[in-house]
């Protein structure tokens, strides 16, 4: 089966500018959940949605907002980005037990300048 | 506030040598653990997860892991590493009332000299 799938693989912005992300779940997950990687910081839960209902969100300032749609693909929107923002923001989609694991896609790389 | 706390931030060891990565959590409800496995320029890997069950899961390429829940550890084995484990090893936490929200530890990087 096809994997999670995220686009675009890589993004430079602006600070000040916003973004959006875009995850296609493997068929058949309805859960997406988005995380930001840096080095600093590690691996952090921005937020998880499920049949188009945010479930679960982590202390990120309401800047970090998303969305999902009917047919479970979900997008990640980011407004008055800042320096700090630059990371890998990696999406993970699960059947809703979450029996088989998370599995995730290969990330979008934002680097804001 | 809840963490998950890795031992070791780098570890190097030559091929065929044994590997242990530790993995130690705060939360003391009930828990779903998972490895994951980031090799160079590759996304995340689920390695092997825990729900219920045999506190010893075996998972792919090798590794296993042990729930001990006394300790509220989760480490990972491997008993002879090759040069193709060089990557970074996550060890993830979901708390069983929290949805799809997993908490990482800091990750481990492992090299492995061949």
């Amino acid at each position: 089966k096809a994997g999670v799938t995220q686009t675009p693989r890589y993004l430079i912005k602006t600070r000040g500018q916003q973004v959006t992300l875009s995850c296609s779940p493997i068929s058949g997950h309805r859960s997406v959940s988005w995380y930001q990687q840096t080095p600093g910081q590690g691996l952090q839960f921005l937020f998880e949605y499920f049949s188009e209902t945010q479930r679960n969100k982590g202390n990120f300032p309401g800047r970090f907002s998303g969305r999902q749609f009917s047919n479970s693909r979900s997008e990640m929107n980011v407004s008055t980005l800042e320096l700090g923002d630059s990371a890998l923001y990696l999406c993970a989609s699960r059947l809703r037990d979450g029996s088989d694991g998370y599995t995730f896609g290969s990330g979008t790389r934002l680097t804001v300048v | 506030a809840q963490s998950v706390s890795q031992h070791n931030h780098h570890v190097i060891l030559s091929e065929a040598a044994s590997l242990e990565l530790g993995c130690n959590y705060s939360y003391g409800g009930t828990v779903n653990l998972f490895w994951y496995v980031q090799y160079p320029g590759q996304h995340l890997q689920l390695l092997l997860k825990y729900f219920s069950g045999d506190p010893l899961v075996k998972g792919i390429k090798g590794f296993e892991a042990e729930f001990i829940k006394s300790k509220f550890s989760f480490n990972l084995r491997k008993p002879s590493v090759q040069w193709s484990d060089t990557a970074e090893y996550f060890c993830a936490v979901k708390r069983y009332n929290q949805g799809g929200k997993l908490i990482f530890g800091q990750g481990t990087e492992l090299s492995v000299k061949p």
